[in-house]
């Protein structure tokens, strides 16, 4: 079992440029999120979904786009990258219903914007 | 509004010594509380979770938790420490409902464990 796989591990970006993270999971989840985490911060959510076609934003959307056309992928982008979205990204999954009960985690992305 | 805080940033223990992380809630609606744990270069993996009846729970790797309503709290402890325990520690809240999408972390505990 594959679980929560993000791609890339490490990317250096240049201030303006745009990008892609790639999130799939293997496990029939409707739930996928994308958080932050900066270093004292903690982790912050910046997008979820509920399910294939329904997106909505966490703590600190601005500056990033999501989608979720299937129920296996939840690609995040970037579209003018800032030095400020230097951090390390991760997505999560989980099955959904009234409440999370349990978040699977990808290893990560470390991301640095010039 | 739900937020969560952790005291103490850095958490030292001996080798077999008791560990104890704090962590404060604050939540309108029932929470659902969880501790997860983030080795090195690694995604975090859930250690256990409160979410009804019995207020003392049990996780992986001789942690527990107990949810205090009156305190609003749920610190993390285990009665000996590892040296395999050395990792950062995040408490994080949700609820049901609205409040039952988002998951909201504290800023994390490193423990460090000393032989």
């Amino acid at each position: 079992n594959a679980g929560v796989t993000q791609t890339p591990k490490f990317q250096v970006l240049k201030t303006g440029q745009s990008m892609t993270l790639q999130c799939a999971q293997d496990m029939n989840h409707e739930y996928m999120s994308w958080y932050r985490q900066d270093p004292g911060m903690g982790l912050r959510l910046i997008h979820y979904s509920v399910g294939a076609g329904i997106t909505d934003q966490g703590e600190v959307p601005n500056g990033y786009n999501v989608s979720r056309s299937t129920t296996e992928d939840f690609p995040l982008r970037l579209l003018s990258a800032a030095p400020s979205q230097t951090s390390v990204y991760f997505c999560a999954s989980s099955y959904s219903g009234q409440a999370l009960e349990k978040l699977f985690f990808g290893s990560g992305t470390q991301l640095s914007v010039l | 509004a739900q937020s969560v805080t952790q005291l103490g940033s850095h958490v030292s223990v001996s080798e077999g010594a008791l560990v104890l992380l704090r962590c404060n809630y604050s939540s309108s609606v029932p929470p659902y509380l969880f501790w997860y744990v983030q080795y090195p270069n690694q995604g975090l993996q859930l250690l256990l979770k409160y979410t009804t009846g019995a207020t003392l729970v049990k996780g992986i790797n001789g942690f527990e938790a107990e949810f205090k309503k009156s305190e609003t709290s749920f610190h993390l402890t285990k009665p000996s420490a590892h040296m395999s325990d050395a990792a950062e520690y995040f408490c994080a809240v949700s609820g049901v409902g609205e409040y039952g999408n988002k998951l909201v972390f504290g800023a994390g505990t490193i423990l460090r464990v000393k032989s």
